[in-house]
């Protein structure tokens, strides 16, 4: 089984500034997968960005990277210059192999606010 | 690009009554996994599907049920509806569930939102 953590349930940010999202997880797999997804208002469930468990280089697109800490089970999720349009629910997540591979375990969320 | 289909994007009923919600994946994608997200709360995975044959199931009630057809679209039938049935019911889709795949994001549809009166 899976078990993810996100300890903070809101976090703010100022325009242009630098925001950490944290994300802990637990898992037996030995093949994973761990991603962020994003809700805004519209609920839609829009992926940020994953990362193979397999892989030492924390993976980056554009303003998001995360920091990838295995033995620590740590995911955390880096927005630089943050833009309004990054105010948002965001979900950390894992996927595992074997039998369960594919299905999604999410954390409780975290609420972005991002000021002016 | 082509993204995730899920009709009807709002639906009410009834107490009792049956709802079928449809998904149509992205094309290509043969697997097809479905989550409920209840108001203030993280999504659940309740079933998927690979090549129409059911893969994994989670914490799905009996009422509901489900299945992929040959063009690999998918429904999830929900009888005997409770009001704690009321939530958003997302269709996700992926491209195959080999363990080494580097296609396996799961890309998420819109949603259908479910209020049972």
């Amino acid at each position: 089984a899976q078990t993810v953590t996100q300890s903070q349930p809101e976090m703010s940010v100022q325009e242009a500034e630098t925001v950490t999202l944290s994300c802990t997880y637990d898992t037996s797999e030995s093949d994973y997968y761990l991603f962020w997804y994003k809700q805004p208002p519209s609920r839609q469930m829009i992926l940020v960005i994953r990362q193979e468990a397999y892989k030492q280089q924390n993976a980056t697109e554009n303003r998001f990277s995360v920091n990838f800490q295995k033995a620590a089970k740590s995911f955390s999720l880096k927005i630089s210059d943050s833009q309004l349009g990054d105010a948002a629910m965001y979900f950390c997540a894992s996927s595992g192999g074997g039998t369960s591979y594919g299905k999604l375990t999410f954390g409780q969320g975290t609420i972005l606010t991002v000021h002016p | 690009a082509a993204g995730v289909i899920q009709s009807p994007r709002h639906l009410i009923k009834e107490k009792r009554e049956t709802a079928t919600l449809k998904c149509y994946p992205i094309p290509r994608h043969d697997t097809v996994y479905w989550y409920q997200q209840g108001p203030g709360q993280d999504p659940q995975f309740l079933i998927s599907f690979y090549e129409k044959m059911q893969s994994d199931k989670g914490s799905i009630p009996d009422r509901f049920s489900a299945q992929q057809f040959s063009d690999y679209h998918s429904e999830l039938n929900m009888s005997s509806l409770e009001l704690g049935d009321s939530a958003l019911y997302f269709c996700a889709s992926s491209l195959g569930l080999h363990p080494l795949a580097s296609t396996d994001t799961q890309y998420f549809g819109p949603g259908t939102r479910l209020t049972v009166l």
